[in-house]
């Protein structure tokens, strides 16, 4: 079953320091996103992303915060420069178009930022 | 989106069946109600979609009354391996945003 992989699986950073997190989505999707989840909180919608550009991004999606699809497979969060509050699992998911509405979006393992 | 409104915890035991209701009092005609399980340390993983009446796949059962105001999750005979964080969510736009509530904390024992 094809799946959704991120590396790393864990990224310790000091604050102020750029980070880059990478997804690999499932080929034949066309819809990706980035969410993220501090420890004991929710999971919260960071930003989706088709046709090559941002389709909608939240508020917590700030100036510090990019995506990028470099090429046809990987996928990229960029957190310019880290605080501590930026301290959470970050997942990547991907939704391929149906023929009506869905929810239907495959999550990665995800990656566990530690900004120090 | 519609607001959602599910227990915070549900506990059960090996072997019985499971349901986890759901209320969305303030669903759209468009709106689909989806349901996410999520281990921890792990990425959210869908479960199951409908949009009225009943759904069933091999893991779990969705029903949905005629108001469509609610919805109620069924896990036929749960194990061990069913504890986690079930999340109902309400929406309709393809390629749209997940907004994930607190869900419900379920916790299975032998």
């Amino acid at each position: 079953e094809p799946e959704v992989t991120q590396t790393p699986s864990h990224q310790v950073t000091q604050m102020g320091q750029e980070v880059i997190l990478r997804c690999v989505p499932i080929s034949n999707h066309l819809y990706f996103y980035w969410y993220r989840q501090i420890l004991g909180q929710k999971v919260e919608f960071l930003v989706s992303f088709y046709n090559n550009e941002i389709s909608e991004k939240s508020e917590i999606f700030d100036d510090q915060f990019s995506v990028e699809r470099p090429d046809g497979s990987n996928f990229t969060l960029k957190i310019r420069s880290t605080k501590l509050e930026d301290s959470a699992m970050y997942f990547c998911a991907s939704s391929e178009p149906g023929q009506g509405a869905s929810y239907e979006q495959y999550f990665g393992p995800g990656t566990r930022l530690t900004v120090t | 989106l519609a607001k959602t409104t599910q227990p915070i915890s549900m506990d059960s035991y090996e072997g019985q069946e499971v349901n986890i209701t759901c209320s969305h009092n303030n669903i759209a005609t468009n709106d689909y109600i989806t349901w996410y399980q999520q281990f921890p340390s792990q990425g959210p993983r869908f479960i199951i979609q409908g949009y009225k009446t009943k759904v069933t796949n091999e893991v779990a059962s969705l029903f949905i009354p005629a108001d469509r105001k609610s919805s109620t999750l069924s896990l036929p005979r749960v194990s061990l391996s069913d504890t986690a964080v079930y999340y109902c969510l309400v929406g309709g736009n393809q390629g749209g945003k997940l907004i994930f509530g607190q869900g419900t904390e379920l916790s299975v024992k032998p």
